[in-house]
């Protein structure tokens, strides 16, 4: 599975559009790009995921460029219970794909 | 409700003994996987496991074991081979369909201390 890199910390405020971004400019065409977060001592949680169109569930919007080397999850309104660690993945579909995450970058919100 | 349980939620070992950790799903999925993470990192790959009785390595599997002989269970064995055991390790699992892996779910993890 490709490797992706995440900046080590951002912040926003309250309310405001949280944009994390991530590169993963090895990934390969059967790859899809998950993202997860965890809160402080506690399981990761799925977010969303997408393989090369921008996707929206009630939690978040994944942006994927056209090229597929770099996406953007996107908080629409985001607030203090988003402070978390954000982990961007890319996975293939293949029998044997690991599940293999990075340090994520440390979003925290502020009020 | 269905879910992935990992218990307990803290275990205390002292050094030298092996303490294996209880993962179990009801969401019927194929792949379960154990996490280590120490604080301030990433979650490492120990094992993985696709199907009953069978299981990979992941990227740190040095003095740990597990076994797959049902579907819904993974224990994670930590041996005494384990140089630095104290962490908290997460469980996860994941359905296998056509080909494609789906998200992965994951427990709430156990915080083990070796004293």
């Amino acid at each position: 599975d490709a490797k992706t890199t995440q900046p080590t910390s951002m912040d926003c405020a309250e309310g405001r559009a949280a944009n994390l971004p991530c590169n993963h400019s090895t990934i390969s065409g059967n790859e899809y790009v998950y993202w997860y977060r965890q809160i402080h001592s506690q399981g990761p949680q799925y977010i969303i995921h997408g393989l090369k169109n921008n996707e929206t569930n009630e939690m978040a919007s994944l942006i994927i460029t056209e090229d597929r080397k770099s996406s953007t999850l996107i908080l629409p309104h985001a607030t203090l219970r988003d402070t978390a660690v954000y982990y961007c993945i890319v996975r293939s579909t293949g029998a044997n794909s690991k599940l293999t995450f990075g340090k994520g970058i440390t979003l925290s919100v502020r009020p | 409700d269905g879910g992935i349980t990992q218990s307990p939620k803290y275990l205390f070992r002292k050094e030298g003994q092996n303490v294996t950790l209880s993962c179990e799903q009801n969401l019927n999925h194929d792949a379960m996987y154990w996490y280590r993470q120490d604080p301030g990192q990433g979650l490492r790959l120990i094992y993985y496991s696709q199907i009953v009785n069978d299981f990979q390595k992941g990227d740190i599997a040095e003095g740990y074991s597990v076994s797959r002989e049902k579907k819904e269970s993974f224990p994670l064995t930590v041996t005494s081979a384990q140089k630095n055991p104290t962490a908290f390790y997460l469980c996860a699992s994941s359905a296998f369909k056509a080909l494609m892996n789906t998200e992965a779910f994951f427990g709430q993890g156990t915080r083990l201390t070796v004293v």
